[in-house]
């Protein structure tokens, strides 16, 4: 079943802390995002990748780092976090409209930076 | 870059009626998507379109790419359909996903 994990669910860290956003999808595709959603917004793109070793960047992208290790995983990292960055983070993954399939969402992760 | 304007930012129906949400595009988009964010903040899939119009139950949506708006119309809106509602669209050539601000749909007894 396709599918789109992203561990942790919750996760708290203090200010300069450092955090990492895993994301995995189950489901061949070439695409994968990074968004957070804050009250008030749409979910806002941080970065997004086509394909392992590749990144693009987003139009929330500061503050964050982030990696296609393989075509299954993307890593979301915050390596000086802010209080500002306390948010709901989705990870989402497309196949390029291929099979006319929709993009796929995670259930997202609650990052409280203290 | 791309934009997508939603509209309302809220809207508030009485039990029974009708409505219908919009968004706009600033360019010419490849296909949407219409989300309503659940209770525990999850993103629950409504319809993703590529083009023309697709129904489920109370709910409509319709997407046309050359003039660069979608819409989401609900009829006879129940209690639980209360929620914020996204439209996302997908960019030709770099696929990026661009949401917009969301809907805060109240429904009133």
């Amino acid at each position: 079943e396709a599918a789109v994990t992203q561990s942790p669910r919750n996760k708290v860290t203090v200010t300069g802390g450092n955090v990492t956003l895993s994301c995995r999808q189950t489901n061949s595709h070439n695409y994968m995002y990074w968004y957070r959603q804050d009250t008030g917004h749409g979910l806002r793109l941080i970065h997004y990748s086509y394909g392992a070793g590749n990144l693009q960047i987003g139009d929330v992208p500061d503050g964050y780092k982030a990696t296609r290790t393989t075509q299954e995983d993307f890593f979301l990292l915050l390596e000086l976090a802010s209080p500002s960055q306390t948010s709901l983070y989705f990870c989402a993954s497309s196949d390029r409209g291929q099979n006319n399939q929709a993009p796929l969402f995670g259930e997202g992760t609650r990052l409280s930076v203290l | 870059g791309d934009q997508v304007e939603q509209s309302p930012s809220a809207l508030s129906l009485h039990e029974g009626t009708g409505s219908a949400l919009r968004c706009n595009f600033t360019t010419t988009m490849r296909a949407v998507q219409w989300f309503r964010k659940n209770s525990r903040g999850s993103l629950i899939n409504l319809f993703y379109l590529a083009s023309g119009t697709k129904e489920n139950g109370r709910l409509k949506s319709a997407f046309d790419s050359k003039e660069r708006y979608s819409t989401l119309h609900i009829r006879d809106a129940q209690l639980e359909d209360s929620g914020t509602y996204f439209c996302a669209a997908v960019g030709y050539g770099n696929e990026k996903i661009t949401f917009g601000a969301g809907t805060k749909l109240t429904i009133k007894p």
